[in-house]
């Protein structure tokens, strides 16, 4: 246990309907990431926040999907319409304050099936 | 954003060491190499990282060639709870001192009794 929670770990949703996962970070991580995971292939990144300001989107990330970490603490990321492309793994990972030399602590992952 | 080279798979008996080779031709010098397993069905766990010394730590040592082209990480014990898919990343700099790892597809490594 990394100290990084995930909620839910697994979550089966229809095609075209709306699901939200949410992150809690390490408490005094200020960064936080989140990573998508295809079968068969190794995470991809997604997006970054620094407290709650979202710095870097990937071209991953449609319109489709939003993300927010309201007060700088805990995070969401919401799929509107989910389509079956969206079924992977989804990762959060979050990293201390300070520092240009250290790892990110990821989360157990929340795993998205679209039927 | 510079892409590692890893096996797709690799075996090795429990108790021997498993070496575990990653290329990494288009790093850039300040990029810094990060090795992460990942048991199925769980999130990455860090194992090491290095710029361009080689590194020891508790569960593996990291070992960089001169001209950082390539790494090989060691672990120099194998069990079968190592069995995982192992990812050799380059950390990749966003601006400043914020990053984001950029995973390729790893190597899967079996051990065996």
């Amino acid at each position: 246990d990394t100290g990084v929670s995930q909620d839910p770990r697994h979550k089966i949703t229809k095609r075209g309907q709306n699901v939200t996962f949410r992150c809690d970070p390490i408490s005094e991580h200020n960064r936080l990431y989140w990573y998508r995971q295809t079968l068969g292939q190794g995470p991809e990144f997604l997006t970054y926040f620094q407290n709650e300001a979202q710095l870097e989107k990937s071209r991953l990330l449609s319109d489709r999907f939003s993300a927010e970490r309201p007060k700088g603490s805990f995070s969401t990321l919401e799929i509107q319409r989910t389509e079956q492309g969206d079924s992977a793994m989804y990762l959060c990972a979050s990293i201390p304050t300070s520092g240009v030399d250290n790892e990110q602590f990821f989360g157990p992952g929340t795993r998205l099936t679209v039927l | 954003d510079a892409k590692t080279t890893q096996p797709p798979s690799m075996d090795c008996a429990e108790g021997r060491a498993a070496n575990l080779p990653c290329n990494h031709s288009t790093i850039s010098g300040n990029e810094y190499v990060y090795w992460y397993r990942q048991i199925h069905s769980q999130g990455p766990q860090y194992i090491i990282h290095g710029l361009k010394n080689n590194e020891t730590n508790e569960m593996a040592s990291l070992i960089i060639t001169e001209d950082r082209k390539s790494s090989t990480l060691i672990l120099p014990h194998a069990t079968l709870r190592d069995t995982a898919v192992y990812y050799c990343i380059v950390r990749t700099y966003l601006y400043g001192s914020n990053y984001k790892l950029t995973f390729g597809k790893g190597t899967l490594l079996t051990v065996n009794p």
